[in-house]
C-alpha cells in the first residue's frame, strides 16, 4: 500500500457524459501527478500539481482538466467522455518536485 | 517528438537466469530517466538515473545510464517468479514532462 488513494476504484459510463476521479496523496506529499494507461497507448503523463500549482502538463486532451485543493487532494474531470477515454487512470504523488513518485492503486474507467 | 523505445518487449527466462533490458529515449531537455516495474496495478518506482555512468543497486537489480548513446540498461540477477512484471521506462525533461516506453514484460519461469 503506497498510501495513495483514489476513488473510485471502478466507473462505467456512457459517452458523452463528464466523470470526476479523485485523489487523497500520502500524507505530506505536496505533488501530484496523473497518468493515463491504455492497452494502445502505454503509460502516458496528464498533467502535474504542486502546492496547488499547476506545474507540467503532458499529453493531456482539452476535453480533461484537474486540480489540487489546498489540502492537496486532487481531481480529474473527464468530460464529453469518448470510447477511447476507457482506460486506468493513476494518480502519484511525491513529497516535492523531482522526488520519487508513490502510485494510487488507480480509476478503472470503462466508457460504453 | 520526444520518445523512449524498450527491448524487447517480452521477455521468458527461467528463475536464477540473468536478464537485461534496454531503454533509449529522445527526450528534449532531458533531465533523468526512471525505472518502474508495473505487476497487476499500479507501477511502483525502482531508480532514477541523472548522471551518466554511475551504477545504482538495489538488491538484485541494477540499472546505469548513458547520457552520450541516449540508453539506460536494467539489469536483474538469478531472477525469481516474483520478478515477472512489465519493467517501464520514462525520460523525464527539466519542465517535469514525462514519456513513457512500452515496457518490457518479463515472464520468469519456475
Amino acid at each position: 500500500d503506497s498510501g495513495v488513494t483514489q476513488t473510485p476504484k471502478h466507473l462505467i459510463t456512457a459517452t458523452g457524459q463528464r466523470v470526476t476521479l479523485r485523489c487523497s496523496p500520502r500524507s505530506g506529499d505536496l505533488s501530484v501527478y496523473w497518468y493515463q494507461q491504455s492497452l494502445d497507448q502505454g503509460l502516458q503523463f496528464l498533467i502535474q500539481y504542486y502546492n496547488g500549482e499547476e506545474r507540467a502538463k503532458g499529453n493531456i486532451l482539452e476535453r480533461f482538466s484537474a486540480q489540487q485543493f489546498p489540502d492537496l487532494h486532487s481531481e480529474l474531470n473527464l468530460s464529453s467522455l469518448e470510447l477511447g477515454d476507457s482506460a486506468l487512470y493513476f494518480c502519484a504523488s511525491s513529497r516535492h518536485q523531482r522526488e520519487t513518485q508513490y502510485f494510487g492503486p488507480g480509476t478503472r474507467l470503462l466508457v460504453l | 517528438e520526444d520518445k523512449v523505445v524498450q527491448s524487447p518487449l517480452s521477455l521468458v527466462v527461467h528463475e536464477g537466469d540473468t536478464v537485461t533490458l534496454n531503454c533509449s529515449y529522445e527526450v528534449t531537455n532531458f533531465r533523468s530517466l526512471l525505472w518502474y516495474k508495473q505487476e497487476k496495478k499500479a507501477p511502483t518506482f525502482l531508480f532514477m538515473l541523472t548522471s551518466s555512468g554511475i551504477e545504482k543497486k538495489s538488491g538484485r537489480l541494477s540499472s546505469i545510464l548513458d547520457k552520450k548513446e541516449l540508453f539506460s540498461i536494467l539489469n536483474i540477477t538469478a531472477t525469481q517468479t516474483g520478478d515477472s512484471a512489465v519493467y517501464l521506462c520514462a525520460g523525464v525533461n527539466y519542465g517535469q514532462n514525462f514519456v513513457f516506453g512500452p515496457g518490457t514484460r518479463l515472464s520468469v519461469l519456475p
